[in-house]
């Protein structure tokens, strides 16, 4: 257990929807980080939180979006979903706001039919 | 821009030695890391190489060449539980914040 907590575990929707993911960092950890993962792609970064500031963008749409909240928990918010949205997505939270051991949450699947 | 390769697909058998590529290319460079990622599962640390050479924990071992932008992850005495996907990530270093993911080598174990 890495001690980041993501909810729901699962999703299904349908296309043209909008739905929410979230995410509680590891106790003490300031930084969160969302990555998608497809079938055929590798960990892909979205975006990244430092103390309640955006930090990085990584390949983010514009039909996404997130923030975090002072509590230091997450939410990534996509919307407009297509079938190509269906991935794994997962949030990471460090110690501080440069790269170091990242943990990884055990992922929210995404299905949109 | 960044670019991490490693290969698609590995088979090793149980108690041997597997050594698993990862050749990078990054517009910057602040540490290599492996994970480990079983089917459907969070991927878990593994390794951090900053400089080059060897770093050793336990079974698992992990080598930097900076000059020549490459790595490898070496697994010894395979168990079949080592059966999971390896990830090689690129930290591109200061004024950037994320880790930079290859699309991972899969590892299977037979006895």
């Amino acid at each position: 257990d890495s001690g980041v907590t993501q909810t729901p575990k699962h999703l299904i929707t349908a296309t043209g929807q909008r739905v929410t993911l979230r995410c509680s960092p590891r106790s003490g950890d300031l930084s969160v980080y969302w990555y998608q993962q497809s079938l055929d792609q590798g960990l892909q970064f979205l975006i990244q939180y430092y103390n309640g500031e955006e930090r990085a963008k990584g390949n983010i749409l514009e039909r996404f979006s997130a923030q975090q909240f002072p509590d230091l928990h997450s939410e990534l918010n996509l919307s407009s979903l297509e079938l190509g949205d269906s991935a794994l997505y997962f949030c990471a939270s460090s110690v501080g706001d440069h790269t170091g051991e990242l943990f990884f949450g055990e992922g929210s699947r995404l299905t949109v039919l | 821009g960044q670019n991490i390769d490693q290969p698609t697909e590995m088979t090793a058998t149980e108690g041997a030695i597997v050594q698993i590529n990862c050749t990078y290319q990054t517009s910057g460079f602040n540490g290599l890391f492996w994970y480990q990622q079983h089917a459907g599962e969070a991927p878990t640390f593994l390794s951090y190489n900053v400089l080059d050479g060897l770093e050793e924990k336990g079974r698992f071992s992990s080598f930097l060449s900076r000059s020549k932008g490459y790595s490898y992850l070496l697994l010894k005495e395979l168990q079949m539980k080592d059966s999971a996907s390896y990830l090689c990530a690129v930290s591109p270093g200061a004024g950037s914040y994320q880790l930079t993911f290859g699309k991972g080598t899969k590892l299977s174990v037979i006895p």
